[in-house]
């Protein structure tokens, strides 16, 4: 069945530092691709999404490609801030149109 | 300010008890949903409903059941709890079917 993985975290950066976090799939077709945040105590919110190879989704900062030829969807931005501190989804929306997540990155941003 | 509602925000709950989890939406979205999520797995899909009066059995539905009684409502019961039920559980709602899904604060659920 369709899944997604990503890389597992925590992971640590100093304010400023590049990030990447890394999100492969595997699905039937052509799934649209989302990157959802997470911050402490809260629901999910809907960071950026693509529907179509080649598609870079963007907000905040961040921003993410849709690569068919590499099943892949990596979230980066240039220049984390300590308020970027949270939990990142990677998720697919499968042929029923439900969304399949990956198990979350937690980033944590240091002053 | 428009958006999803749950209730209770957290819960502890004697096993074998029922137990119905809380969802209102304001945004008049068609489709909604109820996940939970677990370290380390993410969040998993139990129930949806694509449109008013309809309902259905996504990832892991054992143990739970939903209606849809109008737009606005979709509650999430579970008729006899069991510690496995412990989790976070999140609400959510999209315009439709395929679309960004919008989601509520959560309910932490304890079944002890």
């Amino acid at each position: 069945g369709d899944s997604v993985t990503q890389m597992e975290g925590p992971v640590t950066l100093s304010e400023e530092a590049f990030l990447t976090i890394n999100c492969t799939y595997t699905a039937t077709g052509y799934p649209s691709l989302f990157w959802y945040v997470q911050y402490p105590g809260e629901g999910l919110q809907l960071l950026l999404k693509a529907t179509k190879a080649d598609d870079k989704g963007s907000n905040k900062g961040f921003e993410a490609t849709y690569r068919k030829e590499t099943t892949s969807f990596h979230l980066e931005k240039g220049s984390v801030q300590v308020s970027d501190s949270a939990v990142y989804f990677c998720a697919l929306s499968d042929r029923r149109n439900k969304l399949i997540f990956g198990a979350g990155t937690r980033l944590a941003v240091h002053p | 300010i428009a958006g999803i509602t749950q209730a209770p925000t957290s819960q502890i709950l004697a096993a074998g008890r029922r137990m119905t989890l809380r969802c209102t939406q304001d945004m008049r979205h068609n489709a909604m949903y109820w996940y939970r999520q677990d370290l380390g797995l993410g969040l998993r899909l139990i129930h949806y409903s694509n449109t008013a009066g309809t309902t259905g059995k996504g990832e892991v539905p054992d143990g739970y059941s939903v209606s849809r009684a109008n737009t606005d409502d979709f509650p999430l019961t579970l008729a006899s709890a069991v510690p496995s039920q412990t989790s976070v559980y999140f609400c959510a709602s999209s315009e439709g079917v395929g679309q960004p899904q919008h989601f509520g604060d959560g309910t932490r659920l304890s079944i002890l």
